[in-house]
């Protein structure tokens, strides 16, 4: 059983326009993030987000926004889409933050997003 | 601004050999510093962790050294294996504070391991 999933895991698209990813996690988490992953393979953190509270990594334009329908699932939504968005982007899960279980971060497999 | 600084970018370790990874931070106020390992097409899976009340942690191949007094911690990877091939990286996070939970990652070392 896949812990945390991704959809879609490519997605090829012009500049300008709005897509979104997909993130579930099976797990029971409490906490779901966001991170990116350069070309240069650097990971970085764009949100955390669990029921109460969202924190956003103050260099994350206002282009990207997570929604989180319930607590399995924080879509990544991207308007206006440039080149520098181009990435891999990566879901991730916890359980609850500043319990010692809750370091542990689950990934899931990466959606590669090309803006052409 | 870079917290975690991590070295090599790239190692290359033949078949039975040890693959040291190390990093540094900045930030004392961390107090969780994980290991991740990412095979290609795939996500980063935790590989071992520390907490800084620790100096040592050992578990089967991989162990974590830490120097709390220096701000640096490595990975050191016995017996090295060519499965072991992928990109490390290390990372920390803060208990406290807005952005507690949140990893900050090192920028990856990709080890190659030689038949």
């Amino acid at each position: 059983d896949t812990a945390v999933s991704q959809t879609p895991k490519y997605l090829v698209t012009q500049m300008g326009n709005d897509k979104s990813i997909k993130c579930e996690q099976n797990l029971g988490h409490d906490t779901m993030y966001w991170y990116k992953q350069d070309s240069k393979k650097f990971l970085k953190i764009m949100f955390s987000y669990n029921n109460k509270e969202l924190i956003i990594n103050e260099t994350v334009p206002n282009r990207f926004s997570p929604k989180s329908p319930d607590k399995a699932h924080l879509n990544l939504h991207i308007n206006s889409l440039e080149l520098g968005d181009s990435a891999v982007y990566f879901c991730a899960s916890s359980q609850a933050r500043g319990t010692p279980q809750g370091d542990t971060q689950y990934f899931g497999p990466g959606t590669r997003l090309t803006v052409l | 601004q870079q917290q975690v600084k991590q070295s090599p970018q790239s190692l290359i370790v033949q078949k039975g050999g040890i693959s040291i990874i190390n990093c540094a931070y900045e930030n004392t106020a961390f107090d969780y510093f994980p290991w991740y390992q990412q095979f290609p097409g795939k996500g980063p899976a935790l590989l071992i962790a520390i907490r800084p009340d620790v100096s040592e942690k050992k578990e089967g191949r991989f162990t974590i050294s830490f120097n709390k007094s220096a701000k640096q911690f490595s990975l050191h990877i016995m017996d090295s294996q060519p499965g072991d091939s992928a990109t490390y990286f290390c990372a920390a996070s803060l208990k406290n504070g807005g952005s507690q939970g949140n990893l900050i990652f090192g920028k990856g070392t990709k080890l190659s391991v030689k038949p």
